[in-house]
């Protein structure tokens, strides 16, 4: 089955700096990549998701990046805030129409003020 | 903004006891899941549900468990006979389908076995 492994574990960064979390799979298979935040309490919640036919996708402060060669995938956050400071969760799931996600172990993100 | 409710939030049970965990899917969502996560571990799929009918499961959902859509709204998990070892947040999930693809979630219920 599919394997993802997620690093670091924990990162702070200061107020305004970028921060960049990184995942790789197993499964040559998985061709849908979403990125969930944690906030404290809550349910994971979609930030942002790429499809194994695109490279690059980019929402405001928030971008990912998949190379389906080597079997990895990034988030990058530009100018953090303290408000983005929550565990960050990527995960795999092949094709089909049941959404079977394989998480990672998570990211503890803090941006310092 | 539609969400996905669950309830209760928090349930403390004793080992072997019965407990079911309820959950109302987004109204116009066509498939349900349930996923766990236990303290610091990562969040791990448990199954998936559509058109009445477990569609996946993973090696964890055994016979313990069953999911159900009693009455066309709620969806439900049951656990038969709990273990120390099923104490663990459990979210529910919906997504509209294939071509939708996002899962929503909801936040979680805690469940603590004694």
């Amino acid at each position: 089955g599919e394997n993802v492994e997620q690093h670091p574990s924990t990162l702070s960064v200061q107020e305004g700096d970028s921060a960049v979390i990184k995942c790789t799979y197993s499964d040559s298979a998985s061709n849908y990549f979403p990125w969930y935040k944690q906030e404290l309490g809550k349910g994971p919640q979609l930030i942002i998701d790429i499809r194994s036919n695109v490279g690059e996708k980019k929402d405001q402060r928030i971008a990912v990046t998949l190379n389906k060669t080597a079997k990895h995938f990034s988030l990058h956050i530009t100018e953090t805030q303290p408000e983005d400071s929550a565990v960050y969760f990527c995960a795999a799931s092949g094709y089909g129409s049941a959404r079977q996600l394989t998480f990672g172990s998570g990211t503890q993100l803090t941006v310092l003020p | 903004e539609p969400e996905v409710t669950q309830t209760p939030s928090h349930q403390v049970t004793q080992m072997g006891q019965e407990v079911i965990l309820r959950c109302v899917p987004i109204s116009n969502h066509l498939y349900f899941y349930w996923y766990r996560q236990i303290l610091g571990q990562k969040v791990e799929f448990l199954v998936s549900f559509y058109n009445n009918e477990i569609s996946e499961k993973s090696e964890i959902f055994d016979d313990q468990f069953s999911v159900e859509r009693p009455d066309g709204s709620n969806f439900t998990l049951k656990i038969r006979s709990t273990k120390l070892e099923d104490s663990a947040m459990y979210f529910c999930a919906s997504s509209e389908g294939l071509a939708g693809g996002e899962l929503f979630f909801g936040e979680g219920s805690r469940l603590t076995v004694l």
